[in-house]
């Protein structure tokens, strides 16, 4: 069964680097998406994207966040520049048509900033 | 602003017995809510979902209902068993201005099925 994979599974960061998430959702998924859930705390939506531009994104999704689908499988997340409060476990996720019923999650990222 | 709320941070139900999570929401737009099932260290995983257009959607044991009127919704799984145990997350969406359907969670329920 296809599924979305992420990599790396857990990344460790010093406050101020770069990091980039990487996520390769189902192949003929066309919308997709970034959650984070800060430990303790619920899943939150960071931002949507659908033919190569972002359609919604949150108050959380400030400056120093940006997407990218470089090529026709990955679908990325940038951090500019780590904050302690970026730690969390990030999910990416993906659907097909927009009034599909259910995204379908990765197992996430677990972004550690020291 | 908690738009979807999970009151009930866990539940306890003996294997056979049926599970009962809930979920409320405050935002009249959401016109799609579904369910999903997270187990420590892993993605939520979707199990099931329900229009704002019905009442009630079954998938084998498990069963969610929608009460519009009272901005509620349930997941029932019957019979539960010891597998079933993760956190439920209960999660709306809605479509107006074309929105894409990003989803807002509750904060979870802990299901643990005892033997």
């Amino acid at each position: 069964e296809p599924e979305v994979t992420q990599t790396p599974s857990h990344q460790v960061t010093q406050m101020g680097q770069e990091v980039i998430l990487r996520c390769v959702p189902i192949s003929n998924h066309l919308y997709f998406y970034w959650y984070r859930q800060i430990l303790g705390q619920k899943v939150e939506f960071l931002v949507s994207f659908y033919n190569n531009e972002i359609s919604e994104k949150s108050e959380i999704f400030d400056d120093q966040f940006s997407v990218e689908r470089p090529d026709g499988s990955n679908f990325t997340l940038k951090i500019r520049s780590t904050k302690l409060e970026d730690s969390a476990m990030y999910f990416c996720a993906s659907k097909t048509s927009g009034r599909a019923l259910g995204q379908f999650f990765g197992p996430g990222t677990r972004l550690t900033v020291l | 602003d908690q738009q979807v709320k999970q009151n009930s941070p866990s539940l306890s139900v003996q294997e056979g017995r049926i599970s009962i999570l809930n979920c409320d929401y405050t935002n009249s737009m959401f016109d799609y809510f579904l369910w999903y099932k997270k187990y420590p260290a892993e993605g939520p995983t979707f199990l099931i979902s329900i229009s704002s257009i019905k009442d009630k959607n079954e998938d084998g044991r498990f069963t969610v209902f929608l009460n519009k009127s009272a901005k509620h919704l349930s997941l029932h799984i019957v019979p539960s068993q010891p597998g079933d145990s993760a956190v439920y997350f209960c999660a709306a969406s809605a479509f107006y201005g074309g929105s894409q359907g990003n989803l807002i969670f509750g904060k979870g329920t802990k299901l643990s099925v005892k033997p």
